[in-house]
């Protein structure tokens, strides 16, 4: 059964320094790899999405890492700042999963301070 | 880009009542969607896939005669919670998936249910 585990569970930092959110997976047998943000009581926007046979996207001051075969993700937000503070959030589809079933991580709590 | 919209964005009801939440695709067509539960500081788990003109497909768990889903048009995904209990209180989200059902999920801005 995929497990999806995401560390550190919360993380604060002062403004403007770079920071990397961790995302590991127990079967290394996904289709997809996204990373979400979630604000508090709102749904999720998605942030990158990384193919199976991708190793890394990248969006802006977001970059995230696929390592397939050793079932990590990290997720690398440059220059943060007060507007980044949110939950992320790690999902991967299996392969062989059901029409695309996500399956999410608890999720990382940014906060980033003035 | 794509919007997922859900109705309504919060509801409290008593309990025993049945609650409906609404989830549309507003400028694309989506044959599958999907109903997330997320209770506090926990992970999104899903609850049931939902497929436009055929019965939903539930996770191991859910209640189907509770949690009915009804997937009536490409655009449209209703779910009701039926005889609602305080335990079902929860924030549900829904999903729709763009471009094959290896694309990207647009997901819905939640509905927060709370049962008194």
């Amino acid at each position: 059964k995929q497990e999806v585990t995401q560390i550190p569970a919360a993380l604060s930092v002062p403004e403007g320094e770079n920071l990397v959110l961790n995302c590991s997976f127990t079967d290394s047998a996904i289709y997809n790899l996204q990373w979400f943000r979630q604000d508090p009581g709102k749904g999720l926007t998605s942030l990158l999405l990384i193919q199976s046979s991708q190793r890394e996207q990248t969006s802006g001051r977001l970059n995230a890492s696929l390592d397939k075969s050793s079932g990590r993700s990290t997720l690398y937000i440059a220059a943060s700042q007060p507007g980044d503070s949110a939950t992320y959030l790690c999902a991967v589809v299996n392969y062989g999963g059901s029409q695309g079933n996500l399956i999410f991580g608890k999720g990382t709590k940014l906060s980033v301070k003035p | 880009g794509a919007v997922v919209s859900q109705h309504p964005s919060r509801v409290i009801c008593k309990s025993g009542t049945s609650v409906k939440i609404e989830c549309r695709s507003l400028d694309f067509q989506a044959t599958t969607m999907f109903w997330y539960r997320q209770f506090p500081k926990q992970s999104l788990m899903l609850m049931a896939t939902s497929n436009e003109g055929s019965k939903a497909t539930y996770e191991q768990g859910v209640e189907k005669d509770k949690f009915l889903i009804n997937h009536a048009s490409l655009t449209l995904s209703t779910l009701t919670v039926t005889s609602a209990h305080p335990e079902d209180s929860s924030f549900y989200i829904c999903s729709a998936l763009g471009q094959g059902w290896m694309g990207t999920q647009y997901f819905g801005p939640g509905t927060r249910l709370t049962v008194l």
